[in-house]
């Protein structure tokens, strides 16, 4: 079974609004990463947060991580309708950095 | 620096045929690994190499699913017979030195 479990399944927001999604998981990190997906193209790496860290910044990305809980979460901020796309959380675990996904957020960004 | 590339891109088989997927990692990246991501859901690992060597195959159906990275760069992915549930984009993905992973644009496979 898949380690990392998204919430919500799906997102739907306006132009300009912050998008949150959340990311849980069961096991120890390495790190824990967040990608995007376009529909009908493959992933592509957004941030990476280590097990030792709690928040992290790109652009107008913000990801937080509290191990304690075992969840992330990834805020964009000021959306666009180019944001339209599913996210997903990955957990990096174990000596060799295996990389599990969750099921992901599909987030419509409504001009 | 050029990307993963996976061929062929799209593929339409009949049930029981078998099909074979390729993926090129990024030049120098040991980490390789195989994702099955069936429409509407996340990856799932498939299959990792670490050079030449499977570090996790946990997740593989090892009766009808096969791959092999022999001399540590190109990798393979067969499946033989395939079945209808088999539909689904195989992902090629690599990881150098760092921990950011490169992925492929997917191999797209419906088997009718």
């Amino acid at each position: 079974s898949q380690q990392g479990e998204e919430d919500p399944q799906a997102l739907s927001i306006q132009e300009g609004e912050n998008a949150t999604m959340n990311c849980s998981y069961k096991t120890s990190i390495n790190n824990l990463q967040w990608y995007r997906q376009n529909s009908g193209r493959g992933l592509v790496h957004l941030i990476l947060i280590r097990s030792n860290e709690r928040e992290k910044h790109s652009g107008r990305l913000r990801v937080t991580l509290d191990t304690s809980k075992k969840s992330s979460s990834l805020l964009i901020t000021a959306s666009r309708a180019a944001d339209t796309a599913s996210y997903f959380c990955a957990i990096s675990s174990g000596g060799y950095n295996k990389l599990i996904f969750g099921a992901g957020t599909r987030l419509a960004v409504h001009p | 620096e050029a990307g993963v590339a996976q061929s062929p891109r799209y593929k339409i088989i009949e049930k029981r045929q078998s099909v074979a997927f390729w993926c090129n990692p990024i030049s120098g990246h040991a980490t390789l690994y195989w994702y099955q991501q069936i429409l509407g859901q996340g990856p799932k690992l498939l299959i990792q190499f670490q050079n030449n060597g499977v570090v996790d195959d946990s997740q593989l159906p090892k009766d009808r699913f096969s791959a092999e990275r022999l001399k540590g760069v190109d990798s393979t992915l067969k499946i033989q017979p395939a079945k209808l549930e088999d539909s689904a984009v195989y992902l090629c993905a690599s990881r150098g030195q760092g921990n950011t992973i490169y992925f492929g644009e997917g191999s797209w496979l419906t088997v009718v």
